[in-house]
C-alpha cells in the first residue's frame, strides 16, 4: 500500500544545533515530495519540493531536502536550528496528477535554549 | 500576502447536528481542498473541487459530507449528521492548478468538536 512514513514523533534539539527530519515513502513511481510546518495556531506553510531534476533542494528558513531514490527517503535538514524553528513538521507527496496530498503522522520538534 | 482564512477556528456541536464549516480560499484559485486531521493522526485528504464539481474524493468523503462554492469567494464544507468520530482540525487548501505538482496553500484549519 502506498504511504508515508515519518518514524521520528518528537525530536528535541538544543539551539544551534543540526536537524534531520526522516521521511519515507512507498509508492510504485517517484512521488512529487513536499515538506510543510505547522506553528501553532497556524496553517501548514510549505518549506519545499521536489519535482525532479536536482536531488538536493533548497526551501524557506534555511532548510534543506535530499532525495534519495535508492532509499526511498526525502529527508529534511538544517545545520542550525533556531528557537523559533520549533513546530510540526509534515512529510507528504503526491503522485502523478492526483490532487491529493498524502501526509506522514508528522514529527514535533521542541528546540531547547 | 494573499492567505486562506478558515472560520470559526473552534466549532463545539451536538452528535447530529449540521455543521458548516467555511473557507476563503487565495483569491486567483481554482482549485479547492479539504483535509482533516484527527488528534494524534495523519492529515488525511478529504476531498478536492474544481469548477463548480468534486475532482476527487476519499473514502472517508461519504453521503455525510458535501462541498460548496455558493458564491466567488466562500468555499464551504458541510457536514449533514455528525458523529463524535468526526472531531477533528479540518483544512481548507486551495492552488491555481490542479495536481501534486502545484503548492497547495493551507489555511489555518477549523476545530470541530462533537459532543
Amino acid at each position: 500500500a502506498q504511504s508515508v512514513t515519518q518514524p521520528d514523533i518528537h525530536i528535541t534539539v538544543s539551539e544551534g544545533a543540526s536537524l534531520e527530519l526522516r521521511c519515507n515513502y512507498s509508492y510504485g513511481a517517484t512521488p512529487y515530495l513536499f515538506w510543510y510546518v505547522q506553528s501553532p495556531g497556524q496553517g501548514l506553510q510549505l518549506l519545499l519540493k521536489y519535482f525532479s531534476g536536482d536531488t538536493l533542494v533548497q526551501g524557506i528558513k534555511g532548510f534543506e531536502a535530499e532525495f534519495k531514490r535508492s532509499q526511498s527517503s526525502f529527508n529534511l535538514r538544517k545545520p542550525s536550528v533556531h528557537w523559533s524553528d520549533a513546530a510540526e513538521y509534515f512529510c507528504a507527496v503526491s503522485v502523478g496528477s492526483n490532487y491529493k496530498l498524502t501526509f506522514g503522522k508528522g514529527t514535533l520538534l521542541t528546540v531547547n535554549p | 500576502e494573499p492567505e486562506v482564512t478558515q472560520t470559526p477556528s473552534h466549532q463545539v456541536t451536538q452528535m447530529g447536528q449540521e455543521v458548516i464549516l467555511r473557507c476563503v480560499p487565495i483569491s486567483n484559485h481554482l482549485y479547492f481542498y479539504w483535509y482533516r486531521q484527527i488528534l494524534g493522526q495523519k492529515v488525511e485528504f478529504l476531498v478536492s473541487f474544481y469548477n463548480n464539481e468534486i475532482s476527487e474524493k476519499s473514502e472517508i468523503f461519504d453521503d455525510q459530507f458535501s462541498v460548496e462554492r455558493p458564491d466567488g469567494s466562500n468555499f464551504t464544507l458541510k457536514i449533514r449528521s455528525t458523529k463524535l468520530e468526526d472531531s477533528a482540525m479540518y483544512f481548507c487548501a486551495s492552488s491555481e492548478q490542479p495536481g501534486g505538482r502545484h503548492e497547495q496553500f493551507f489555511g489555518p484549519g477549523t476545530r470541530l468538536t462533537v459532543l
